[in-house]
């Protein structure tokens, strides 16, 4: 089946610092790449949309200057959170979509992000 | 506003029994529905996926029902076994194909 990375799969950052995220489908091209937020026994809020080549597209309530996304190959997609504070500490999770079956997401395993 | 409910209390079985979860949901006609399996400090896996013209899906163990009119679905897990333990999600979605997440429900099956 499809693979998707995460890297790192966690990190600890000091308030103020920024923190980059990749996110990789392995076996297939992405043409749509997605980056969700999960707080601890939350359900997985979706921050944004994005698509090869052009802009993500974010989900009201979330701040586009502080969550950079940049997916600039079918295979690659990155999340930088800048200048992240305690509040930000979360588990982000990436997900993507091929043009063949637009019903399927496939997930990466996730980044614990923790801000000390 | 769209509203996704799953059961937030987590469902202990015994082993060989059948584990019923239910997702019901408000203000949403989805074009199909999903369940997913996420294991804790992981990401989602992708389970079943049933679209609104069907009533019910089967993948081995695994079983989907989904009632349009009730606004439910019913995931069922026959013969379960410890190795099932975990957060099973349910999600929606119309035709943008962007589902929308419960907060799923804790499956704890006993040896």
């Amino acid at each position: 089946g499809a693979v998707v990375s995460q890297h790192p799969s966690w990190v600890i950052c000091k308030s103020g610092t920024s923190v980059k995220i990749e996110c990789r489908s392995l076996d297939f091209q992405a043409t749509t790449m997605f980056w969700y937020r999960q707080f601890p026994k939350q359900s997985l809020m979706l921050m944004a949309t994005s698509n090869e080549g052009s802009k993500a597209t974010y989900e009201q309530g979330v701040e586009k200057d502080k969550f950079l996304i940049n997916h600039a190959s079918l295979t690659l997609s990155t999340l930088t959170v800048t200048s992240a504070h305690p509040e930000d500490s979360s588990f982000y999770i990436c997900s993507a979509r091929d043009q063949v079956q637009p019903y399927e997401q496939y997930f990466g395993p996730g980044t614990r992000l923790t801000v000390t | 506003s769209q509203k996704i409910e799953q059961n937030s209390e987590a469902l202990n079985i015994q082993e060989g029994k059948t584990a019923t979860l239910t997702c019901n949901y408000t203000n949403y006609s989805p074009a199909y529905l999903q369940w997913y399996r996420q294991d804790p400090g992981r990401g989602p896996v992708f389970l079943l996926l049933i679209r609104e013209n069907e009533k019910e899906k089967r993948k081995e163990r695994l079983k989907v029902t989904f009632d349009t009119t009730l606004k439910q679905s019913l995931f069922h897990i026959t013969a379960s076994q410890p190795a099932d333990s975990a957060t099973y999600l349910c999600a929606l979605a119309g035709g943008s194909y962007i589902p929308t997440f419960g907060r799923g429900t804790s499956l704890i099956v006993h040896p």
